[in-house]
């Protein structure tokens, strides 16, 4: 069975700070994709990031970055020098690549609420 | 910049009514998924389709929920008879199968209120 957990529910910070949410997963798979979702206060998901399993370069986009550690199993998450407009919900998300009915099916975890203050 | 496309993006009802919520997907991708979300149980998987064929709909109430792929441009949610636990949003998304992007995009959602 698939588990992706964020144990942070809420954070709370101030623009310009650095902020970091937590993503662990379990998966009996060898070959599996992480994702990283966002859903601002107007609701729909927005796709950020995905990584296969036997890619565990860091990643870096703008003020984003990802920090995948294949042996903590963690899949974290940086936003930099934070703003306003970063305020939403992140979802981290795991694929197995098993195949049968779970081919393609995603598992999130339940969500971190990001506010960045003015 | 394609979209997956929903619609109605909110809907309330009165118990008992049926709903139908249909999603757009983006050209090309032949692969199709219902997800519920809630504060209680967050995103969970309802069904998901490839080539129109259903795949899994191991998460979906039997009962009252059905989905379908009438053609490669419209899927749809139908919820007969509707219950207040049904009040949700529920997005479509939709991808590629793994070994192309293997990405799903979401649409916007339908909110749905069940009185």
């Amino acid at each position: 069975a698939q588990k992706v957990t964020q144990a942070q529910t809420e954070i709370s910070v101030v623009e310009k700070e650095d902020v970091t949410l937590d993503c662990v997963y379990e998966t009996r798979d060898t070959t599996y994709y992480l994702f990283w979702y966002k859903q601002p206060p107007s609701g729909e998901l927005v796709f950020l990031i995905r990584r296969n399993s036997f890619d565990e370069q860091n990643e870096i986009s703008g003020r984003y970055s990802w920090n995948f550690q294949k042996s903590t199993s963690s899949f974290n998450f940086t936003i930099t020098a934070s703003q306003v407009v970063d305020s939403a919900v992140y979802f981290c998300a795991l694929r197995a690549n098993a195949g049968g009915t779970s081919y393609g099916k995603l598992t999130f975890g339940q969500g971190t609420i990001l506010t960045v203050h003015p | 910049d394609a979209r997956v496309t929903q619609t109605p993006r909110h809907k309330v009802t009165e118990m008992g009514q049926e709903v139908t919520m249909r999603c757009q997907p983006i050209l090309g991708h032949n692969t199709v998924f219902w997800y519920r979300q809630t504060m209680m149980q967050g995103l969970e998987l309802l069904a998901y389709f490839r080539n129109r064929a259903p795949l899994d709909d191991s998460g979906m109430p039997k009962d009252r929920f059905s989905a379908e792929m009438p053609d490669a441009t419209l899927a749809t949610l139908k919820i007969q008879p509707s219950e207040p636990r049904d009040s949700a949003v529920y997005f479509c998304a939709s991808g590629l199968p793994p070994g192309g992007t293997d990405t799903q995009y979401f649409g916007p959602g339908t909110r749905l209120t069940v009185l």
